[in-house]
């Protein structure tokens, strides 16, 4: 079965600078996906980033981008030039190979400090 | 762009009594999701439904909960009888394909809380 670790319970970045979550995965699967998605304080669920597994390339979305190692399973988010609005719980999650239905970790809650 | 709309954004309920949770997915999407999210704990899948039936399901998708299309734009959660460890937060999500390599898209949530 899927699973996602995600082993920073909270971190803490100064605005301006740069921080990266980490995130590891296991599958069994030889194709997916892996995602970040962000959870504001009005908890709804907002998709930062994703990544193909086959494309080697690191996905990037203009201040985000991942640090994908596909051999190490791990699927790091590094945002740069922080903002007071990226404060929020961030989740990795994985596609569950053949099913429909995402795997989510356990999340890490960013603080942004001014 | 357009949106997942659920309704209402909270829910109180006494322990026993039965919820339906409302959802109305992006018109052209044909999957159909429901995830929820214990307060402080990760988001976890309950259900996808595609073609009027049940696609997948979690074992935390038990007797106790059903879900539906009634109708072309609605999808509802049913709890038939809450109790107090049904008090999470209800997200409802829809995608154009199957697969979820397609971009999900998440509504705002139900705040459940049983009482």
């Amino acid at each position: 079965a899927q699973t996602v670790t995600q082993s920073q319970p909270e971190m803490s970045v100064q605005e301006a600078e740069t921080v990266t979550l980490s995130c590891t995965y296991d599958t069994s699967e030889s194709d997916y996906y892996l995602f970040w998605y962000k959870q504001p304080p009005s908890r709804q669920m907002i998709l930062v980033i994703r990544q193909e597994a086959y494309k080697q390339q690191n996905a990037t979305e203009n201040r985000f981008s991942v640090n994908f190692q596909k051999a190490a399973k791990s699927f790091s988010l590094k945002i740069s030039d922080s903002q007071l609005g990226d404060a929020a719980m961030y989740f990795c999650a994985a596609d569950g190979g053949a099913t429909n239905k995402l795997i989510f970790g356990t999340g890490t809650l960013l603080a942004v400090q001014p | 762009e357009p949106e997942v709309t659920q309704t209402p954004s909270h829910q109180v309920t006494q322990m026993g009594q039965e919820v339906i949770l409302r959802c109305v997915p992006i018109s052209n999407h044909l999957y159909f999701y429901w995830y929820r999210q214990i307060l402080g704990q990760k988001v976890e899948f309950l259900v996808s439904f595609y073609n009027n039936e049940i696609s997948e399901k979690s074992e935390i998708f038990d007797d106790q909960f059903s879900v539906e299309r009634p109708d072309g734009s609605n999808f509802t959660l049913k709890i038939r009888s809450t109790k107090l460890e049904d008090s999470a937060m209800y997200f409802c999500a829809s995608s154009v394909e199957g697969a979820v390599n397609e971009k999900l898209f998440f509504g705002s949530g139900t705040q459940l809380s049983v009482l």
